[in-house]
């Protein structure tokens, strides 16, 4: 069984560059995650998803961070001006529901010049 | 909100020593609790979880993990480490719809 695919796996921009990650979890799984894990810290949820729906997106800095699932399968993560403070691992992960474990992908490293 | 308190950030042990980490979270309501790995250029993995029953869990690669209610802890284990245990482990509570993780523990064993 494959696993949650991420990509790109490292992606290095200019401030005000915008940026995108593209996540694929793991087949029917219906709850998506996208996290922001800095240096020296654990993973800290940025938006989750019930099939299509943003079910909890409370952390998600809407003035320039946006997502979408469409279809309720892949999903992408963008970034539009990224900013230094970006830098960091974005990580997606995908459950069978929101209590299950979840499946984490290789996450996206992104640094922010 | 729900969080997670993990101690002595770095961790370094020879082989054979066992290891304990600390874990210490606050929530008022029912808890799931689960304990992650990431191995040096590896994706997060489960080590184990605790959703109700035995206290004492057993999860991959001899880890072992006590649900202590009272002191809201749920320390991870293992008797014997090998040089293959250096990873980051990762407490995390799920409670309020939201896994919450901890800061982490780098461990390093050497051989």
């Amino acid at each position: 069984e494959a696993g949650v695919v991420q990509s790109p796996r490292y992606k290095i921009i200019e401030k005000k560059q915008p940026v995108a990650f593209w996540c694929n979890p793991i087949s029917g799984h219906n709850t998506l995650y996208w996290y922001l894990q800095n240096l020296g810290q654990g993973p800290e949820l940025l938006i989750r998803y019930e099939n299509e729906e943003a079910v909890d997106d409370s952390q998600l800095p809407k003035d320039r961070f946006s997502a979408e699932r469409l279809k309720g399968v892949d999903s992408t993560l963008k970034i539009q001006p990224a900013e230094l403070g970006d830098s960091a691992v974005y990580l997606c992960a995908s459950a069978q529901g929101s209590v299950n474990e979840q499946f984490f992908g290789p996450g996206t490293r992104l640094t922010v010049l | 909100a729900q969080s997670v308190s993990q101690h002595n950030h770095h961790v370094i042990l020879s082989e054979a020593a066992s290891l304990e980490l600390g874990c210490n979270y606050s929530y008022g309501g029912t808890v799931n609790l689960f304990w992650y790995v990431q191995y040096p250029g590896q994706h997060l993995q489960l080590l184990l979880k605790y959703f109700s029953g035995d206290p004492l869990v057993k999860g991959i690669k001899g880890f072992e993990a006590e649900f202590i209610k009272s002191k809201f802890s749920f320390n991870l284990r293992k008797p014997s480490v090998q040089w293959s245990d250096t990873a980051e482990y990762f407490c995390a509570v799920y409670g309020n719809n939201r896994l919450a993780f901890g800061k982490g523990n780098q461990v390093v064993v050497i051989p």
